[in-house]
């Protein structure tokens, strides 16, 4: 079964230093999501793609957050200085095409720790 | 922000029991999802019912949507142990997917 591929699972870094993480959506899924979930709270939208644009990324702390998908196909997020604030999970979804049901495909997530 | 809110935060019960969870919500919308997140892990799609339903049956679960009160249920039959899981809704508009902050449910043996 198609998957969703994220890595790495797990990363630990001091602040102020660069971090990047890596998705691979579910081959032919046109649309990919960034999220970003805080220990207890559910999933908040950060970027999201259709194709290799960006259709909204209204919650992408600019500054330090980057998102790219150059070929449409899989996703880097970068954060860049790292903050004790950004400790959570990102979480990588997709969906086939824009469609009004928008079930979402989620890979496992990277759970970034700062220090 | 976040559109839905679960209640409650937290349930326990014994495997075979069931299982209700509720969520709210604050704004008119197209169709509810139900999600569940298995600890550290991510979401899996469980069942997505449209405005213009009532009630929706997939194996175990069943859920229900008022609009009227901007509300929906997500009931899980006859629990298991593997049923533990913490179960977010989520409510969409123009595809972007607001989930709410989830309840957190322990099946215990």
């Amino acid at each position: 079964e198609a998957e969703v591929a994220q890595s790495p699972r797990y990363k630990i870094t001091e602040k102020s230093q660069a971090v990047a993480f890596w998705c691979d959506p579910i081959s032919g899924h046109a649309t990919l999501y960034w999220y970003r979930q805080i220990l207890g709270q559910g999933p908040e939208l950060l970027v999201q793609f259709q194709d290799e644009s960006v259709v909204d990324d209204s919650q992408l702390p600019k500054d330090r957050f980057s998102a790219e998908r150059l070929k449409g196909v899989d996703s880097t997020l970068k954060i860049q200085p790292a903050e004790l604030g950004d400790s959570a999970m990102y979480l990588c979804a997709s969906t086939p095409h824009l469609t009004r049901s928008n079930e979402q495909f989620f890979g496992p997530g990277t759970r970034l720790t700062v220090l | 922000s976040q559109q839905g809110e679960e209640d409650p935060q937290a349930l326990s019960i014994q495997e075979g029991e069931n299982a209700t969870m509720n969520c709210s919500y604050k704004t008119s919308i197209n169709n509810l999802q139900w999600y569940r997140q298995n600890s550290g892990r991510g979401l899996v799609h469980l069942i997505l019912i449209r405005s213009n339903e009532r009630e929706k049956h997939s194996g175990r679960l069943r859920v229900t949507l008022d609009t009227s009160k901007k509300s929906s249920s997500l009931l899980i039959t006859a629990s298991r142990a593997a049923d533990t899981a913490s179960y977010f809704c989520a409510t969409g508009g123009s595809e972007k997917l607001v989930f709410g902050k989830g309840t957190k449910l322990t099946v215990n043996p």
